[in-house]
Order: structure tokens, then C-alpha cells, then sequence
């Protein structure tokens, strides 16, 4: 069945940097557009970044451009997710979710999530 | 402030029917396809329609979604209990380049 997992969260210093994971099974990873989407405790669903099926599109929210870097290796099933200088507000579950689509364009990225991972937790404290 | 106007809380009683709309621009429900997730207490999000109103499968027909110009609507007939969760409406903003979710809706079944 189809299974994302995400890891690498953690309690980590302001400024500082981690690197999330999201490992993909039961699909064909190759083949879908693959985004990250973040709640801070108590709060809503934020989207924080796309990536298309093959890498070459990539869509940030203003909030995390310039410090958040999305990648995928599709020769291992991994989606990715480098948070770099790391701020409070930052704190917040980020989720792992499988578009339905695998076309991603400035216009058009976006058919439904239809996977999501359970969740790793960042916290960004001092 | 969210890109996506929801209404912060709607409730109704066992076996009735509820709405929660979600307001947008041209820019993004205007001209994108309109998905709705359900979140329960302590999980991840769960995908109820896509395509502005088509259900994934194992999503029973007592859940509809409908979009008309720069709003869509997601409607549940005979609620239950279980029904209580939040739900969110989600799509692209064509002019940001951006996925966007509207702030959420706590349906509360009385």
C-alpha cells in the first residue's frame, strides 16, 4: 500500500539547520509532484513547497524562500526538505504529501494531496 | 490571514446536512481545481475531494464538493459523531505560484 514517512525533525537551536526526509513506497514516486506542508501547534495547515515529478520545478511559500531548499532522488524513493537558519516561527509539524499529479507548472501545480506521512515535529527554541 | 476564506466553525445535529464554503479570487479557486481535506484530533490530513468535486475512493457520496466561480463549498449529509474534525479547502494561486488552504473549519456535530 502507499506509505510516506517523513523524519529528521527535532528540537533545534534559532539559526540553525535540518535536513527532513520523506521516504515514498507503493507508488511510483517517479511520477508525481511531491510537496511539504507544515502546522504550527494549534494552527492551520500552511504549504511550504513543490517539487515536480522529475525535479525541474520548484515552488516556495514566501514565508520560507531563500532559507528552505526541496529536492527529490527518485533512484530512492526520497523526498527532501533542507531548513536552513531556522527561526521560532518556524516550529510546527511538516508533513509529507503525494500530489495526484505530476505536472508542475508556475500556473498549475496543485490536483490534491492525496498521501500524507504522519508527521515529524520541529521545534526551533533557544 | 489566509489566501482562503473558511468559516472558523460550523455545527449542526446528528443525521443533518452541513456546509462549509471556502472563498477565494480568480487567481486561485477561479481558475484551480478545489481539493478538501478532513483533519481528526492528533492526525495527518485526509484527502475528501479533488477536482473541485470528485471523491477519492473509500469517501462515501454523503460527502459532495461543488465550485462556482471563485468559491467552492463542501457539503456532508447525515453527519455523525465521527464527522467532528477540522476540514480544510486547498489549491494553486496561479498569480503567487503558490499552494494555498483556506484557515480551516471545526465542524462540531451537536
Amino acid at each position: 500500500q502507499v506509505q510516506v514517512v517523513e523524519s529528521g525533525g527535532g528540537v533545534v537551536q534559532p539559526g540553525r539547520s535540518l535536513r527532513l526526509s520523506c521516504a515514498a513506497s507503493g507508488f511510483t514516486f517517479s511520477i508525481y509532484g511531491m510537496h511539504w506542508v507544515r502546522q504550527a501547534p494549534g494552527k492551520g495547515l500552511e504549504w511550504v513547497a513543490v517539487i515536480s515529478y522529475d525535479g525541474s520545478n520548484k515552488y516556495y511559500a514566501d514565508s520560507v524562500k531563500g532559507r528552505f531548499t526541496i529536492s527529490r532522488d527518485n533512484s530512492k524513493n526520497t523526498l527532501y526538505l533542507q531548513v536552513n537558519s531556522l527561526r521560532a516561527e518556524d516550529t510546527a509539524v511538516y508533513y509529507c504529501a503525494k500530489d495526484r499529479g505530476g505536472y508542475c507548472s508556475s500556473t498549475s501545480c496543485h490536483r490534491g494531496f492525496d498521501y500524507w506521512g504522519q508527521g515529524t515535529l520541529v521545534t526551533v527554541s533557544s | 490571514q489566509s489566501v482562503l476564506t473558511q468559516p472558523p466553525s460550523v455545527s449542526a445535529a446528528p443525521g443533518q446536512k452541513v456546509t462549509i464554503s471556502c472563498s477565494g479570487s480568480s487567481s486561485n479557486i477561479g481558475n484551480n481545481y478545489v481539493s478538501w481535506y478532513q483533519q481528526l484530533p492528533g492526525t495527518a490530513p485526509k484527502l475528501l475531494i479533488y477536482d473541485n468535486n470528485k471523491r477519492p475512493s473509500g469517501i462515501p457520496d454523503r460527502i459532495s464538493g461543488s465550485k462556482s466561480g471563485t468559491s467552492a463549498t463542501l457539503g456532508i449529509t447525515g453527519l455523525q459523531t465521527g464527522d467532528e474534525a477540522d476540514y480544510y479547502c486547498g489549491t494553486w494561486d496561479s498569480s503567487l505560484s503558490v499552494g494555498v488552504f483556506g484557515g480551516g473549519t471545526k465542524l462540531t456535530v451537536l
